[in-house]
């Protein structure tokens, strides 16, 4: 089973900051089968990059994905309001799939 | 347009056996490539993978549940059921469903809204 540890566990930022989230697998994987996805208070999990770098529909540029092997990156160009919430990773290349424990992005 | 709807108890008692079924639409559960899964998330903790059956009624486990998992479909009635047996206050969590089509290497599209389930006597 592929393990994803995801760093750092809160990331406390200003919005227009940048912020870079990782996401490390215990093994090597295809960089096609890595996903992530942001989540908000009271709300499932919405899709934002697949294959590691692209964008799901309506999902904003400022997002970006990037990565391979076993560490991938989730970067946020410039923080907008809606952006503060949790994000996972996931890999679905391997049976069982697995996500990571998630990083909260934090207004400071 | 796809939706995914979960449905289940709200209120479980320990050690009774949970049904949830997923109710989708807008798409078909025997598609080639269509796969539904299941996932769960403990009040203030992370995503869970729990288990996934695809459109060829392939079915996987989350290594740490298998022996007390059971996914199914109905393709007619486009119902997807996770049972989970002998269950336990640890296992109070939402549970979602949701969708990916294994050939187009999206990841999870489209996910139902959750179900929480409070498991307590």
């Amino acid at each position: 089973e592929i393990v994803l540890t995801q760093s750092p566990g809160t990331l406390s930022l200003s919005p227009g900051e940048r912020a870079t989230l990782s996401c490390r697998a215990s093994q090597s994987f295809s960089s096609r089968y890595l996903a992530w996805y942001q989540q908000k208070p009271g709300q499932a999990p919405s899709l934002l990059i697949y294959g590691a770098s692209s964008r799901a529909t309506g999902i904003p540029d400022r997002f970006s994905g990037s990565g391979s092997g076993t560490d991938f990156t989730l970067t946020i160009s410039g923080l907008y309001p809606e952006d503060f919430a949790v994000y996972y990773c996931q890999q679905y290349g391997s049976s069982p799939w697995t996500f990571g424990q998630g990083t909260k992005v934090e207004i400071k | 347009q796809v939706t995914l709807r979960e449905s289940g108890p709200a209120l479980v008692k320990p050690t009774q056996t949970l049904t949830l079924t997923c109710i989708v639409s807008g798409f078909s559960l025997s598609s080639n490539g269509m796969c539904v899964s299941w996932i769960r998330q403990s009040p203030g903790k992370a995503l869970e993978w729990l288990a996934r059956i695809d459109w060829d009624d392939d079915k996987y486990y989350s290594r740490s549940l298998k022996t007390r998992l059971t996914i199914s479909k109905d393709t007619f009635k486009n119902q997807v059921v996770l049972t989970m047996t002998n269950l336990d206050p640890v296992d109070t969590a939402t549970y979602y469903c949701a969708r990916n089509h294994y050939y187009d290497g999206r990841g999870y599209d489209y996910w139902g809204q959750g179900a929480l389930v409070t498991v307590s006597s």
